[in-house]
């Protein structure tokens, strides 16, 4: 059974930094790029980054790029999404999501359950 | 900033056939296959369709994806009161180098 659990959410204040975890279970860890997606309180799904199976690239949303980084350990089985200069429109419940690929697609199929970041003063 | 953009709401009556627009460009649905998420409130998105038109295991075949060109289509037929939730299409971005969203569509069952 794919399971993918985050942790590591919470009430920051602006300009601060958090870090959050993924940890996965059930595949192969090292096979898969990941991903982390947001979606603030009301609104639709944002994309923010990405990371490639073994860590060699990394490709992030323009409105995070700078400020945040993602990163892997695939001996921990474990992806991370580090954040500093955090601002109020960064709160957001942020997902992590694996992705597949295959002849003829490409796809984010399996999500974790989500953390709730709140960038308040 | 959604890249993708879909009606806010589409509505129909139990049993009856709705229809969800996603429009793209050519450096996303021009190019990539279309995926498709239903979300219910609180939860996480749910993949519903991908490569198009492909159903993951479990996934009723009352959902059928389509796409032409730069744009896509979701459509659900015999329409379920546990079908009113929330629909995203995605798709990869070449120019962008991202997977993008698009704006999301509430479905409303009268």
């Amino acid at each position: 059974q794919v399971l993918l659990v985050e942790s590591g959410g919470g009430v920051v204040q602006p300009g601060r930094s958090l870090k959050l975890s993924c940890v996965v279970s059930g595949f192969t860890f090292s096979v898969n790029g990941m991903h982390w997606v947001r979606q603030a309180p009301g609104k639709g799904l944002e994309w923010v980054a990405d990371i490639w199976h073994d860590g060699s690239k990394e490709y992030y949303a323009d409105s995070v790029k700078d400020r945040f980084t993602i990163s892997r350990d695939n001996s921990k089985n474990t992806l991370y999404l580090h954040m500093n200069g955090l601002r109020a429109e960064d709160t957001a419940v942020y997902f992590c999501a694996r992705d597949v690929w295959g002849s003829g697609y490409k796809v984010l199929d399996y999500w974790g359950q989500g953390t709730l970041v709140t960038v308040s003063s | 900033q959604s890249v993708l953009t879909q009606p806010p709401s589409a509505s129909g009556t139990p049993g009856q056939r709705v229809t969800i627009s996603c429009s793209g460009s050519s450096s996303n649905i021009g190019t990539n296959s279309v995926n498709w998420y239903q979300q219910l409130p609180g939860t996480a998105p749910k993949l519903l369709i991908y490569g198009n038109n492909q159903r993951p295991s479990g996934v009723p075949d009352r959902f059928f994806g389509s796409k032409s060109g730069t744009s896509a289509s979701l459509a659900i037929s015999g329409l379920q009161s546990e079908d009113e939730v929330d629909y995203y299409c995605a798709a990869w971005d070449d120019s962008l180098n991202a997977y993008v969203f698009g704006t999301g569509t509430k479905v409303t069952v009268l």
